[in-house]
C-alpha cells in the first residue's frame, strides 16, 4: 500500500523559506506515469494545488506561485521537497503532498494517494 | 487561469436522500474533472476522475457526469459516512479547484 508523509518545521518566520520534504513508501517514485505534488488548504478554506515534480525533474508550477516555489525530487531517497521562499501569514496551511496522475506533457493531473497533511504557521 | 464555481456551498440533506453538487469551469476542459471527499482533518480522497470515472473502492452511490464547462457530482442514497465537504477539481490546464460545497445532515 502507497504511503506518503509530509515532514518539515511547523513553524516558519514571515520572510523566511518554507521547507518540506515528502517520504513515500510502498512504491518506487521513479515509476513512470506520476507526477508527485502539493497542495495546501489554508485553516477553514479550500485546497490550493503548489506544483508537481517528475522522477526526471520535470516539473509544472501554479503560474500564481511560480515565482517563489521549486520541487525537487530525490530519487535515492524516494523523495521530493518543497521550497516556498518569501513566505507571508497568508502562506499559513496544511500542506498535502500526493501522487499526482497525469501524462508526462500534461500540465494538470489528479491526486489519487495522500499524505496526511502538516500545518505550517508562518508567524 | 480556469476558475472552478461549485455550488451549494452547504447542503443541508438525509440519511437516504439523493444528492446533486455542480461545478462550472469558466472555460472548456473537456472531461478533465476530478471530484474529492474530505472530512475533517483529513487529507481529500479521490472519488471520481475524468468526469465520471469511479475511483476503485468508491461505492457505487457515487456518480459524476458532465463535460464542457457544466458537471455534475451525484450521491444516492445518502449514508450516515458521506455527510463531509466534496472538491471539484479540473486538471486541463495546471490544476484548480473549487471552493467546495459541506454537505451536513439535516
Amino acid at each position: 500500500q502507497l504511503q506518503l508523509q509530509e515532514s518539515g518545521p511547523g513553524l516558519v518566520k514571515p520572510s523566511e523559506t518554507l521547507s518540506l520534504t515528502c517520504t513515500v513508501s510502498g512504491g518506487s517514485i521513479s515509476s513512470s506515469s506520476y507526477y508527485w505534488g502539493w497542495v495546501r488548504q489554508p485553516p477553514g478554506k479550500g485546497l490550493e494545488w503548489i506544483g508537481s515534480i517528475y522522477y526526471s525533474g520535470n516539473t509544472y508550477y501554479n503560474p500564481s506561485l511560480k515565482s517563489r516555489v521549486s520541487i525537487s525530487v530525490d530519487t535515492s531517497k524516494n523523495q521530493f521537497s518543497l521550497k516556498l521562499n518569501s513566505v507571508t501569514a497568508a502562506d499559513t496551511a496544511v500542506y498535502f503532498c500526493a501522487r499526482d496522475l497525469r501524462s508526462y506533457l500534461d500540465t494538470g493531473g489528479y491526486a489519487d494517494y495522500w499524505g496526511q497533511g502538516t500545518l505550517v504557521s508562518v508567524s | 487561469d480556469i476558475q472552478m464555481t461549485q455550488s451549494p456551498s452547504t447542503l443541508s440533506a438525509s440519511v437516504g436522500d439523493s444528492v446533486t453538487i455542480t461545478c462550472r469551469a469558466s472555460q472548456s476542459i473537456s472531461r478533465w474533472l476530478a471530484w474529492y471527499q474530505q472530512k475533517p482533518g483529513k487529507a481529500p480522497k479521490l472519488l471520481i476522475y475524468k468526469a465520471s470515472s469511479l475511483e476503485s473502492g468508491v461505492p457505487s452511490r457515487f456518480s459524476g457526469s458532465g463535460s464542457g464547462t457544466e458537471f455534475t457530482l451525484t450521491i444516492s442514497s445518502l449514508q450516515p459516512d458521506d455527510f463531509a465537504t466534496y472538491y471539484c477539481q479540473q486538471y486541463h490546464s495546471y490544476s484548480t479547484f473549487g471552493q467546495g460545497t459541506k454537505l451536513d445532515i439535516k
